[in-house]
């Protein structure tokens, strides 16, 4: 079994819509957790990132992490067909070092 | 310095040629990262360097592969003796040291034929 759990989709929905993507994991001393956004032929794009548990929100963004079900969300609100791409959940123990990544959720939002 | 640069961005070989991937870091970034990624998965961690010391290689990164960041600044990644298990995008990511998260370059796809 990975340490990072993702499902790779495809997920469709259409433009406007809540995207709730998600990603599971079993290594308790991860703490710091990413989302990546990677558009085809592209390198990943940093989306957000969060330290220990909580939420963070930004623009149409928000990030959950729940370390007591190893468990973190990224929610897309009012969806754009921009928005399609594949989405990397990724997360490590220390701050700086290897990243461990799911495989990527792969979004298409229809106009 | 928009970004991190690769380079070539695609390159293609024969099994047993030897190859080697450029990557430029965002400037004063002090950490590098080199991940590979194939089709359908999330990018696997290589090898990682602080300056020009390489803290970090992964158990995937066989003797065939090598990596240097001679004078703390680019980096070169050189796979010996191609096979076509080695086909994949190559990654390069740098970031400043103590930040959350790094800037990936937009890779090198290798194919091995």
């Amino acid at each position: 079994q990975k340490e990072v759990e993702q499902d790779p989709g495809p997920l469709s929905v259409p433009e406007g819509a809540i995207v709730s993507l998600n990603c599971t994991y079993s290594n308790s001393a991860f703490q710091y957790f990413m989302w990546y956004r990677q558009y085809s032929r592209k390198g990943p794009e940093l989306l957000m990132y969060t330290y220990s548990s909580g939420n963070k929100e930004d623009g149409r963004f928000t990030a959950q992490v729940d370390k007591s079900s190893k468990y973190i969300s990224l929610f897309i609100r009012d969806s754009q067909p921009s928005d399609s791409a594949t989405y990397l959940c990724a997360m490590s123990a220390n701050s700086g070092y290897a990243l461990n990544f799911g495989k990527g959720t792969s979004l298409l939002v229809t106009p | 310095d928009t970004g991190v640069s690769q380079n070539p961005r695609h390159k293609i070989t024969k099994r047993g040629q030897n190859v080697t991937f450029r990557c430029d870091p965002i400037s004063e970034h002090n950490r590098l990262y080199w991940y590979r990624q194939t089709l359908g998965q999330g990018p696997e961690f290589l090898t990682y360097f602080q300056n020009e010391a390489q803290l970090e290689k992964s158990r995937l990164l066989s003797d065939r592969f090598s990596a240097e960041r001679p004078k703390g600044s680019f980096s070169t990644l050189e796979i010996q003796r191609t096979e076509q298990g080695d086909s994949a995008m190559y990654l390069c990511a740098s970031s400043p040291n103590e930040v959350y998260g790094y800037t990936f370059g937009s890779g090198t796809r290798l194919t091995v034929v």
